[in-house]
Formats: C-alpha cells, sequence, structure tokens
C-alpha cells in the first residue's frame, strides 16, 4: 500500500511516563528496523525485525526500551520511565527482505518524542 | 567499526550555484550507500542509492559518486534552488542489515 505510517507524529511526555510509538510498515514487506535520531545527529540502529522475530535489538540503549512486531506486520516501541535524554525522534523503516544485501530500507515521517 | 563523517556540517551558497556535498566512510567493505534529504520537523527522503557495484546515479539534477576504494561519496547538486534547502545525509550498509549514518550537511540556499 501506501509508505510507512508512524503514530503519533509528536509526543510529549513528562519524565517518568511510559510511552508508545507506533509503525505500519509498507504491505507485505517482511523487514522492519527502528533508529533514534537526537538533535543534530544521524539516526542510529535501534532494533531490527524480520517478520515478529526480534533478530537484533543490540541497539537499544537501555532496558527501558522495548519493541515487538508480534503479528510480522504493526510495530511497537516502547519507553518506559522516560528521561530526558530519551528526547529525539524515532524513524521506522521497512524493506522486503532487510536481509538481502541490495534492499532498499524505506522511512516512515518519524515521531517526534520530547520529555520534559 | 564502520564510521560515516560528512563535511562540511553545514553550508550557504546563493541560489544557481553548483555544490558538492562530501561523505566518508572508514571500511570499504559496503553493499550501498544512500543520500537522503531530511527537512525541518519532517521525515527522511531517499534522494539516490548507490550499490556497491556502482560508480554513480543521477537524478534531476542531482548527481551521487561512489569510490569505494577510497571510502568516498559525493553528491553534487546542480544549478541550486531554495527548495534544495535542507539537511542532507548519508549512510552507508555494510555485511549486516544496518544503515549506518553521518551526522549530515546542513544546506541553506539564499535567494
Amino acid at each position: 500500500g501506501a509508505g510507512v505510517s508512524q503514530s503519533p507524529r509528536y509526543k510529549v511526555a513528562k519524565r517518568g511516563q511510559d510511552v508508545a510509538l507506533r509503525c505500519d510498515p509498507i504491505s507485505g514487506h517482511v523487514s522492519l528496523f527502528w533508529y533514534q535520531q537526537a538533535l543534530g545527529q544521524g539516526p542510529e540502529f535501534l532494533t531490527y525485525f524480520q517478520n515478529e522475530a526480534q533478530l537484533d535489538k543490540s541497539g537499544l540503549p537501555s532496558d527501558r526500551f522495548f519493541a515487538e512486531r508480534p503479528e510480522g506486520s504493526v510495530s511497537t516501541l516502547k519507553i518506559q520511565r522516560t528521561q530526558q535524554e530519551d528526547s529525539a525522534v524515532y524513524l521506522c523503516a521497512s524493506s522486503l527482505d532487510g536481509a538481502a544485501p541490495y534492499n532498499e530500507q524505506f522511512f516512515g515521517p518519524g515521531t517526534r518524542l520530547t520529555v520534559l | 567499526k564502520q564510521e560515516v563523517t560528512q563535511i562540511p556540517a553545514a553550508l550557504s551558497v546563493p541560489e544557481g550555484e553548483n555544490l558538492v556535498l562530501n561523505c566518508s566512510f572508514t571500511d570499504s567493505a559496503i553493499y550501498n550507500l544512500q543520500w537522503f534529504r531530511q527537512d525541518p520537523g519532517k521525515g527522511l527522503t531517499s534522494l539516490l542509492l548507490i550499490q556497491s557495484s556502482q560508480r554513480e546515479q543521477t537524478s534531476g539534477r542531482l548527481n551521487a559518486s561512489l569510490d569505494k576504494s577510497s571510502g568516498r561519496s559525493t553528491l553534487y547538486i546542480a544549478a541550486s534552488q531554495p527548495g534544495d534547502s535542507a539537511t542532507y545525509l548519508c549512510a552507508v550498509r555494510g555485511s549486516n542489515y544496518q544503515l549506518i549514518w553521518g551526522a549530515g550537511t546542513k544546506l541553506i540556499i539564499k535567494p
């Protein structure tokens, strides 16, 4: 269908609150990625799914971060007990098959999280 | 560990000029390199993707080149316009699926 969508586009949270960020990948895309982009920086890898399997979560900065993709389509990134350093844009990308080296990743518009 | 550097961090030029943005990477074992555009408050727009076997890609006024052996890529923008103002990011894909990104070049085209 259409491109990758993410919701909400903007989220303001008080420090200590839990937040959930949603990503709807392109229909039929097997692979899904989450990236974190701090202000003035390039994105950094957080985690990767192949269908419903989370194959790599090495980029998650702490155990407060949790991602899931239970049915191999929509994914949710959850951040517990948010801290100010979590403020960033969270980008989701999908690809036909992330393991295939030449497949392009397609990005959503991102969710801008601000923690007060 | 792959590192990607973009120079300059910011660039301001008058409208109509041709310009070059630079991207360098430390590990030449890449599968592809991609240039993106990011407008304030908006997501990423893919501009050009160069596979490791390619030397360059062109789209309209944009031309991206890749020299794997030297770990460099350039994005050439011809006849710049105010609408080209944005942050330009390059990202490389190595042997795993992760994209490794530069910090971007913030481009301002003055009318």
